[in-house]
């Protein structure tokens, strides 16, 4: 079984849309959550941590539920330039500081 | 703001031969790591690096694969032998500490092996 799990899609969405990924990990003793954004070829970076009383940054909410392991992100009222892939991350602190990914999920907001 | 930056961008290399990535993190951090991505394939971990010594590696780096921090700012990845599979997305990372804080990461440096 895959540590993070995730739809690779892509989601073809218009824009104003809301779209909602999910994802789960198979580590229970997982501790941190995150979910990171990666353009084409280019590096990952932060979207927002995961808190487990859920938490809004903007347009975007992320959800965690730790009974069933699962994550999700909801972006509300997309925009163009929120196409990209996006990354379930997960940190195990007894596995050092480590990072284990998901193999994305692939956004495209189309006019 | 501040940033971890990498060299080279690009590199083709023939196989067999050695490699070497260079990454300067971010100044006040603590925690170094390496990642790749294989093209098509998600982001792996290498290992992480604490204290001028390696504290987490994967199974990915194995005897082929070294790290070092040769002065107070340059973090480099060397690949002793390049095999075709090498080929992928070489991220550096660096954190201010270990627990809880968030890993920021280079643009990458592209290894072709040939």
């Amino acid at each position: 079984r895959k540590e993070v799990e995730q739809d690779p899609g892509p989601f073809n969405v218009p824009e104003g849309a809301t779209v909602a990924f999910n994802c789960t990990y198979s580590n229970s003793a997982s501790q941190s959550f995150f979910w990171y954004r990666q353009d084409c070829r280019k590096e990952p970076k932060l979207l927002m941590s995961v808190y487990s009383s859920g938490n809004e940054d903007g347009r975007f909410t992320a959800q965690l539920n730790r009974a069933s392991q699962y994550i999700s992100l909801l972006i509300r009222d997309s925009k163009l330039s929120d196409s990209a892939t996006y990354l379930c991350v997960v940190n195990s602190y007894n596995a050092g500081n480590m990072l284990t990914f998901g193999g994305g999920t692939r956004l495209m907001v189309k006019p | 703001e501040p940033e971890v930056t990498q060299t080279p961008s690009h590199q083709v290399t023939q196989m067999g031969q050695e490699v070497i990535l260079r990454c300067v993190p971010i100044s006040n951090h603590l925690y170094f790591y390496w990642y790749r991505q294989i093209l098509g394939q998600k982001v792996e971990f290498l290992v992480s690096f604490y204290n001028n010594e390696i504290s987490e590696k994967s199974e990915i780096f194995d005897d082929q694969f070294s790290v070092e921090r040769p002065d107070g700012s340059n973090f480099t990845l060397k690949i002793r032998s390049t095999k075709l599979e090498d080929s992928a997305m070489y991220f550096c990372a660096s954190s201010e500490d270990r627990a809880r804080n968030t890993i920021y990461f280079g643009e990458g440096s592209w290894l072709t092996v040939v």
